[in-house]
């Protein structure tokens, strides 16, 4: 199995740009989070989908975060105007049913926002 | 708010030698823990879990140890290796709920 993918992995965009990131989980598994990983947060969910469904988004920090699962190999995450407080490595992760005992994790995209 | 939380965000050990890193959480709802390794440029991968019903998971080198009264766990390494050197990350969840992960301590073990 590849493993979640992720791309791209690393984005340098300017501020007010639109980022869109993109993964693909592990064929099979139902559920699929994104992750922001930040030095004074770790890792915070920013939301989760279940059978391509959105669960929980109370983590997207903004109006401006915004996330798709339009079917269940493919998700984007989406930053409308991004800022450069929305540098950080982003992370998708997969799971085999909503409430597995564990998560498989993509490599990341870094992105930096200037 | 940190539900889980990692007060160490570094530790450095000598090979051979232990290492243990903490975490602490303030949900007495969590009812599993996992423990998470991470390597620069890659992402988290699954170390070690535990369940609320035990207080002591042990998978080779890794041992993690539960206590539920302080709401504390914690993950050791014997003997640590140059290979161990990563970032660790703590994670609790109640059943069929979210993750949450803590804030990551940075293992450096030192030949």
């Amino acid at each position: 199995d590849a493993g979640v993918i992720q791309s791209p992995r690393h984005e340098v965009t300017e501020m007010g740009q639109e980022v869109t990131l993109r993964c693909k989980p592990i064929s099979g598994h139902n559920s699929l989070f994104w992750y922001r990983q930040t030095m004074m947060r770790g890792l915070e969910l920013l939301i989760y989908f279940n059978n391509n469904v959105p669960i929980d988004d109370s983590g997207m920090p903004e109006d401006r975060f915004s996330a798709k699962m339009p079917n269940a190999s493919f998700s984007t995450l989406k930053i409308q105007p991004s800022e450069p407080r929305d540098s950080a490595v982003y992370f998708c992760a997969s799971g085999p049913g909503f409430g597995s005992d564990t998560q498989y994790f993509g490599p990341g995209t870094r992105l930096t926002v200037l | 708010d940190q539900q889980v939380k990692q007060n160490s965000p570094s530790l450095s050990v000598q090979e051979g030698r232990i290492s243990i890193l903490n975490c602490d959480y303030t949900n007495s709802m969590f009812d599993y823990f996992l423990w998470y390794k991470k390597y620069p440029a890659e992402g988290p991968t699954f170390l070690i879990s535990i369940s609320s019903i035990k207080d002591k998971n042990e998978d080779g080198r890794f041992t993690v140890f539960l206590n539920k009264s302080a709401k504390h766990l914690s993950l050791h390494i014997v003997p640590s290796q140059p290979g161990d050197s990563a970032v660790y990350f703590c994670a609790a969840s109640a059943i069929g709920n979210q993750f949450y992960f803590g804030t990551g301590t940075s293992l450096t073990v030192i030949p």
